[in-house]
C-alpha cells in the first residue's frame, strides 16, 4: 500500500495567497521529499526534509515534519499562477521512495 | 545532454504483446526506479535497483520484468501486455534515497494497450 497520503486532493486559491498541503504517512521514514508535476511531465524535486529535522525553507517554500504525528506540510507563500501543478510527497524508507495521490493546486490569476 | 532519458515516449501495443521500455541515465547513479502513473493518480513503484545486477520489487511488480546489467540502463519489460497496464511510466535515478539525495525523473513513456 502507498505510504504517503496528501490532503487536500485539490486546492484552488487566488494569486498572492498562501497554499498549504499536507502529507501523512504510515511507517517510520528516513526522509520526506516534496515534488511538483506539471501536466504531462515528469516530477521535479522541490525540497527534502530529513527525519531528524522539523522545518526547512527554500525560497517561497516551507516544509515541516512532525514524526510523532507522521505528517508533513508544504507551504507555498505568495502563490503565482505558475505554481499551478500537482504536488506529491515522497516517503523514503530504506532504498524505496513511494508517493501518495497528490494535491492538485490551481492558482487563479 | 546529460540526464535521464526514456524511450519510446509514446507506444501503442496490442494485448498479449511484449513491450520493453528503455531508461538510460548519464550520471552513474546507483539507484534506478520504475513508476507507473494512471490518469489522475499518483505514482506507484514497480521495481527499483540499488546497483547493477541488484533489483527488487516495489508496490506493483506483477506483470513486469526488469534487468540491470549496466549501471546506466534499466529496461522495463511487460511480458504480455494487458489493458490494465495502460499508463504513463516514469523512470528515475538517484545516488542514494537513504542519504537524502534528490531523485531525478525522466519525462515519461506513455503506453496504451489496446
Amino acid at each position: 500500500s502507498q505510504q504517503g497520503e496528501e490532503d487536500p486532493q485539490a486546492l484552488s486559491i487566488q494569486e498572492g495567497e498562501n497554499a498549504t498541503m499536507n502529507c501523512s504517512y504510515k511507517t517510520s521514514i528516513n526522509n520526506l521529499q516534496w515534488y511538483r508535476q506539471n501536466s504531462g511531465r515528469g516530477l521535479v524535486h522541490l525540497i527534502l526534509i530529513r527525519s531528524n529535522e522539523r522545518e526547512k525553507h527554500s525560497g517561497r517554500l516551507r516544509v515541516t515534519l512532525d514524526t510523532s504525528k507522521k505528517s508533513s506540510s508544504l507551504l507555498i507563500t505568495a502563490s503565482r499562477a505558475a505554481d499551478t501543478a500537482s504536488y506529491f510527497c515522497g516517503c523514503a524508507v530504506g532504498s524505496r521512495l513511494t508517493f501518495g495521490e497528490g494535491t492538485q493546486l490551481t492558482v487563479n490569476p | 545532454d546529460a540526464g535521464i532519458t526514456q524511450s519510446p515516449r509514446y507506444k501503442i501495443t496490442e494485448t498479449g504483446r511484449q513491450v520493453t521500455l528503455m531508461c538510460h541515465q548519464t550520471w552513474s547513479h546507483s539507484y534506478m526506479f520504475w513508476y507507473r502513473q494512471d490518469l489522475g493518480h499518483g505514482l506507484r513503484l514497480i521495481y527499483y535497483s540499488a546497483a547493477a545486477d541488484i533489483t527488487d520489487k516495489g508496490e506493483v511488480p506483477d506483470g513486469y520484468v526488469v534487468s540491470r546489467s549496466k549501471t546506466e540502463n534499466f529496461p522495463l519489460t511487460l511480458e504480455s501486455a494487458t489493458r490494465s497496464q495502460t499508463s504513463v511510466y516514469f523512470c528515475a535515478s538517484s545516488e542514494s534515497i537513504y542519504s537524502g539525495n534528490t531523485i531525478y525523473f525522466g519525462e515519461g513513456s506513455w503506453l496504451t494497450v489496446v
